[in-house]
């Protein structure tokens, strides 16, 4: 039974770069989330699909920002002209109904020099 | 909008002993989850146990239980006969339904250190 996984576990970058991520649910399940966490503080939500439709976006959410889930199975977010802001955490979870637990992922980690 | 707060950063626990960490929230709704996720050093998030906010009766698994107090909004964790690999940071999170959203509300987090 695999979890969730997430790939790059480390990302390095720029200012200024592009970098993607990206999320492999654990399979069937139709809701995937997105959080972000800096140091010191808890996961903050960015965004969640059910299925391929994202339905819920948080005002962390810049324009920058942008999460797709194709056909509904593995999802990436792209952070585009990185900020050293943007240096967290990047924590995607998966669970298969409303009401069910979310199981986390290992996450990625950016770093934004 | 709904907020969660742990007011303790840090605290420490002898193996074997009991410990109760503390988590407070604010909420206008009625039908919510409350949830205590754990975090190894450099590992993912882990769900420790779930209080629906309909079920008066505290839930239990295993050595942690919650004491849920809903009407003073507080949610704390007992761990008891506290082992090593106890030690983490602990997340305290609420689930509200309200608006059809589906986020989770983290704490700030406070770390368990569990002395040998």
């Amino acid at each position: 039974d695999t979890g969730v996984s997430q790939d790059p576990r480390h990302k390095i970058t720029k200012r200024g770069q592009n970098v993607t991520f990206r999320c492999d649910p654990i399979s069937e399940h139709n809701r995937l989330y997105w959080y972000r966490q800096t140091l010191g503080q808890g996961p903050e939500f960015l965004t969640y699909f059910q299925n391929e439709a994202q339905l819920e976006k948080s005002r962390l959410l810049s324009d920058r920002f942008s999460a797709e889930r194709p056909k509904g199975s593995f999802s990436t977010l792209e952070i585009q002209r990185t900020e050293q802001g943007d240096s967290a955490m990047y924590l995607c979870a998966s669970s298969l109904e409303s009401r069910n637990e979310q199981f986390f992922g290992p996450g990625t980690r950016l770093t934004v020099l | 909008a709904q907020t969660v707060t742990q007011s303790q950063p840090e605290m420490s626990v002898q193996e074997a002993e009991t410990v109760t960490l503390s988590c407070t929230y604010d909420t206008s709704e009625s039908d919510y989850y409350l949830f205590w996720y754990k975090q190894p050093p450099s590992r993912q998030m882990i769900l420790v146990i779930r209080q629906e906010a309909y079920k008066q009766q505290n839930a239990t698994e295993n050595r942690f239980s919650v004491n849920f107090q809903k009407a003073a909004k507080s949610f704390s964790l007992k761990i008891s006969d506290s082992q090593l690999g106890d030690a983490a940071m602990y997340f305290c999170a609420y689930r509200g339904f309200q608006g059809g959203s589906e986020k989770l509300v983290f704490g700030k987090g406070m770390k368990l250190t569990v002395n040998p």
